[in-house]
């Protein structure tokens, strides 16, 4: 059972270098969502996919872009790195969108941009 | 403006004692409150929810009470292990179209043997 996975599990980035975070969910989920968190603020969303074919704004968009590629992938891209995005980066999804009973979360994702 | 505040950044109790984790909100529209558990080097994990219509809810050891006039609510771990040690995290839902997650910063919990 792997659940939610989401790679690299770490990365280092020289500032305005681009790179994209991969999600990939194998249990029929409809929603997917990109989290950050942050010493002293908890989870923040970035961006969050309802279903496939759309994607959304949550509280922290600036910086990133996301694809939902199909129902199972759902990846955040950087483009232009800045050490503000320094960060932990969590992939999450759940069967139905807002449902915190049963969302899951992936391992996270280190992000160190320099 | 964190709408939800977990005001202790960390809590040390014996083994075998009471974990008491405290969470207060902002938003009167929140209707759903959860707790997540989260180790090291792994992503949250769903522990207790409540809705917003309970006062008290139980799953064995875990206990969770909201307080909506005061909008606060605690988890308790009775008795706690040190497995138990880790970040607990309290989140919330809001009523409406979004219904997304709001975190708060979390408590990191250590159980002392």
């Amino acid at each position: 059972n792997a659940g939610v996975t989401q790679t690299p599990k770490f990365q280092v980035l020289k500032t305005g270098q681009s790179m994209t975070l991969q999600c990939a969910q194998d249990m029929n989920h409809n929603s997917m969502y990109w989290y950050r968190q942050d010493p002293g603020m908890g989870l923040r969303l970035i961006y969050y996919s309802a279903s496939e074919g759309t994607t959304d704004k949550g509280e922290v968009p600036n910086g990133y872009n996301v694809s939902r590629l199909n129902k199972r992938e759902f990846s955040l891209r950087l483009e232009s790195a800045a050490p503000s995005q320094t960060s932990v980066y969590f992939c999450a999804s759940s069967e139905v969108r807002g449902s915190g009973n049963t969302i899951y979360f992936g391992e996270g994702s280190w992000l160190t941009v320099v | 403006d964190q709408q939800v505040k977990q005001n202790s950044p960390s809590l040390s109790v014996q083994e075998g004692r009471i974990s008491i984790l405290n969470c207060d909100y902002t938003n009167s529209m929140f209707d759903y409150f959860l707790w997540y558990k989260k180790y090291p080097a792994e992503g949250p994990t769903f522990l207790i929810s409540i809705s917003s219509i309970k006062d008290k809810n139980e799953d064995g050891r875990f206990t969770v009470f909201l307080n909506k006039s005061a909008k606060h609510l605690s988890l308790h771990i009775v008795p706690s292990q040190p497995g138990d040690s880790a970040v607990y995290f309290c989140a919330a839902v809001s009523s409406g179209s979004a219904r997304q997650l709001t975190f708060g910063s979390g408590t990191q919990l250590t159980v002392l043997p």
